[in-house]
């Protein structure tokens, strides 16, 4: 049973530029979230995904966005790239209810983004 | 402001030796608490989680926490240390049942000693 896969796995960016960076959930889930995890720190959750619409956000600006498909598989777009965008991020699924209800959430090992 | 800290950013142990990683939260509620580590190369692994009822909570890889509501802890210890367990640990939240966010504490890494 694969787990939550990432892709890219790393990639390199220009200031000013745009990247998708893509997810596949663990089989059987339908919920998809999104963390950054800026070099030294805690993730910090982006949003998150059920029946293709955005359901929660965290403290982003609009320049990140996202998209469900589907099949729950999921995209997160991040336009004009700043500096302060380099970080890993990461993809987490999980059987939709939330995680105070019982439900885990599996994270993928991330998409390590460098702007330059 | 409502957040959760870890104070210790290192922690180094020697094999086999005790390990106790410290978590603090700030929060109208006692939230929903978590354990996760991650190491080299995998993702965040759940190690244990805490919602209610006893308060001293078992999870994987010999692992438990103890909730102190009367200190907003939830710290994380193991009785003996393994090499393997050098990684990244993060104490994080979830303030409703239906929620999704997680709040992470900054972490702690913790390097084993043989």
């Amino acid at each position: 049973d694969a787990g939550v896969t990432q892709s890219p796995t790393h990639l390199i960016k220009t200031r000013g530029q745009q990247v998708t960076l893509r997810c596949s959930p663990k089989s059987g889930h339908d919920t998809v979230s999104w963390y950054q995890q800026a070099l030294g720190q805690g993730p910090q959750f982006i949003f998150q995904y059920y029946e293709e619409e955005e359901r929660q956000r965290g403290n982003f600006p609009d320049r990140f966005s996202g998209h469900q498909f589907p099949n729950y598989s999921s995209e997160l777009n991040v336009n004009a790239l700043l500096l302060g965008d380099s970080a890993l991020y990461l993809c987490a699924s999980s059987l939709y209810g939330g995680l105070g209800s019982g439900n885990t959430i599996y994270f993928g090992e991330g998409s390590w983004l460098t702007v330059v | 402001a409502q957040s959760v800290t870890q104070p210790d950013i290192h922690i180094t142990v020697s094999e086999g030796a005790s390990l106790e990683l410290r978590c603090n939260y700030s929060y109208g509620a006692t939230p929903y608490l978590f354990w996760y580590v991650q190491s080299p190369g995998q993702g965040l692994q759940l190690l244990l989680k805490y919602f209610s009822g006893d308060t001293l909570v078992q999870g994987i890889k010999g692992f438990e926490a103890e909730f102190k509501r009367s200190q907003s802890s939830f710290n994380l210890r193991k009785p003996s240390v393994h090499w393997s367990d050098a990684a990244e640990y993060f104490c994080a939240v979830v303030l409703r049942s239906n929620d999704y966010k997680l709040s992470f504490g900054a972490g702690t890494t913790v390097t084993v000693r043989a």
